[in-house]
Order: C-alpha cells, then sequence, then structure tokens
C-alpha cells in the first residue's frame, strides 16, 4: 500500500468547514483513497472513499486532486462530534478477505467551541 | 446499525491470567476477521488476520502462542490473551474486510487492563 502524509493535528471552529489534507504521492493507478475517523476509546469509523472523482456522502465530501497525488477530506459543518483521529489510507479496493489495513498515525481534529 | 458486535467493551484481569474477548459479524458471513492492538497515543497496529477453519496468520513480532485466534464459524472469531501482563495491557479491535468496494467494519473495541 501506498504510504500517506498527514499533519499530526489541526483545529477547527464548530460549524466551520474542516479541511483535512491527505498526500500519497506514491499511490498506484489501481489504489483507492480511504479515510476513516476514530473517536476517543472506540473503533475506527469509515467515512468515505474514492479513486479519481470527488466524492461525497451523508458524512463528507473526497476531493482528490487530478495527479491524484493528494486529496482532502471535508467535513462541511464540523460538530464537536468530530473531534477524532482522522485516517487516510491508500490501498487497492477489497472485495472481502483482502488483507488488513495499515494505519498511520493520522490526523488529530479538534473542533472548538 | 452495528455490523460488527466485540464483547467486553473493557476487561481487568490479573497478571498471569488468560482474557478472551469475542468478534461477532452480524450481517456478513466473515471468512476473514482482522484483529488490531492500539497502544495509548499510538496507531492500530494489525496483529493477526483470523481465517474462518484454518490457522489464523499472525504480523511479525506478535507471538501466536500468547494470543490465540479461533475463528470456528462465519460470524466469530476469538482472541484470547493467555497469561496476561501489564504489557499486554492495550486497546484491542476486531474488523471485518471491506464488503465490495465498501470500507472495513470495526468493532468497538476492548480496554484490556492488566494488574
Amino acid at each position: 500500500d501506498a504510504k500517506t502524509t498527514q499533519p499530526p493535528s489541526m483545529d477547527c471552529a464548530e460549524g466551520r468547514a474542516a479541511n483535512l489534507p491527505c498526500n500519497h504521492s506514491t499511490i498506484s493507478g489501481n489504489e483507492y483513497v480511504y479515510w476513516y475517523r476514530q473517536i476517543h476509546s472506540q473503533g475506527p469509523q469509515y467515512i468515505i472513499h474514492g479513486l479519481k472523482n470527488n466524492e461525497t456522502n451523508e458524512m463528507a465530501s473526497l476531493i482528490i486532486t487530478e495527479d491524484r497525488k493528494s486529496s482532502t477530506l471535508i467535513l462541511p459543518h464540523a460538530t464537536l462530534r468530530d473531534t477524532a483521529v482522522y485516517y487516510c489510507i491508500v490501498r487497492v479496493a477489497s472485495g472481502g478477505g483482502a488483507d488488513g489495513l495499515t494505519f498511520g498515525k493520522g490526523t488529530h481534529l479538534i473542533i472548538q467551541p | 446499525g452495528a455490523v460488527v458486535s466485540q464483547h467486553p467493551s473493557w476487561v481487568i484481569c490479573k497478571s498471569g491470567t488468560s482474557v478472551k474477548i469475542e468478534c461477532r459479524s452480524l450481517d456478513f458471513q466473515a471468512t476473514t476477521m482482522f484483529w488490531y492492538r492500539q497502544f495509548p497515543k499510538q496507531s492500530l497496529m494489525l496483529m493477526a488476520t483470523s481465517n474462518e477453519g484454518s490457522k489464523a496468520t499472525y504480523e511479525q513480532g506478535v507471538e501466536k502462542d500468547k494470543f490465540l485466534i479461533n475463528h470456528a464459524s462465519l460470524t466469530l472469531s476469538t482472541l484470547t490473551v493467555t497469561s496476561a501482563h501489564p504489557e499486554d495491557s492495550s486497546f484491542y479491535i476486531c474488523s471485518l474486510p471491506g464488503q465490495g468496494r465498501l470500507g472495513a467494519f470495526f468493532g468497538q473495541g476492548t480496554r484490556l487492563t492488566v494488574v
């Protein structure tokens, strides 16, 4: 799996958009960008993933640059409950029974009231 | 709703005893499950891959005789920490691999404290 680089921490004001960057300059053509988050003392939670097109779901938006070497996760209206560690993971999409995930250090997003 | 149920959510045990952690798949038949460990202020580290009906595969540095994994059915995998010591105190998390191109599903985690 390609390596990713994320800032260790970020602050964001409640109600504002939180933009979390991720660099993955060695990404391969068949690798997807996945985002997970882990709220304190809980298991990680899947957020969103994409290959090359921008994606949006009820939780977030994912913007992937044209060269696919970086991406940004956007939480449009951050709330205090969005305070968590956010992990960007690059890997080939799994169809079940694939390898476990390799987690980096992630970004600790702190939403300020 | 929850896809993966992990039990117990926390446990305190005495040094030298064994602790069993259960991971249940609620919605999918899982031939494979994963077990992770997370020490305070660190990221998740994959410990082992649990394979239904066969032996688990362990990551380098993880003692298979200490961390016994049983995956006897398509909905249940168990991790037993044998002869636990204080250094085994950690947050243990199981997961199911992604279904299709969905992301992986994780259990709620088990906080193990060995005293």
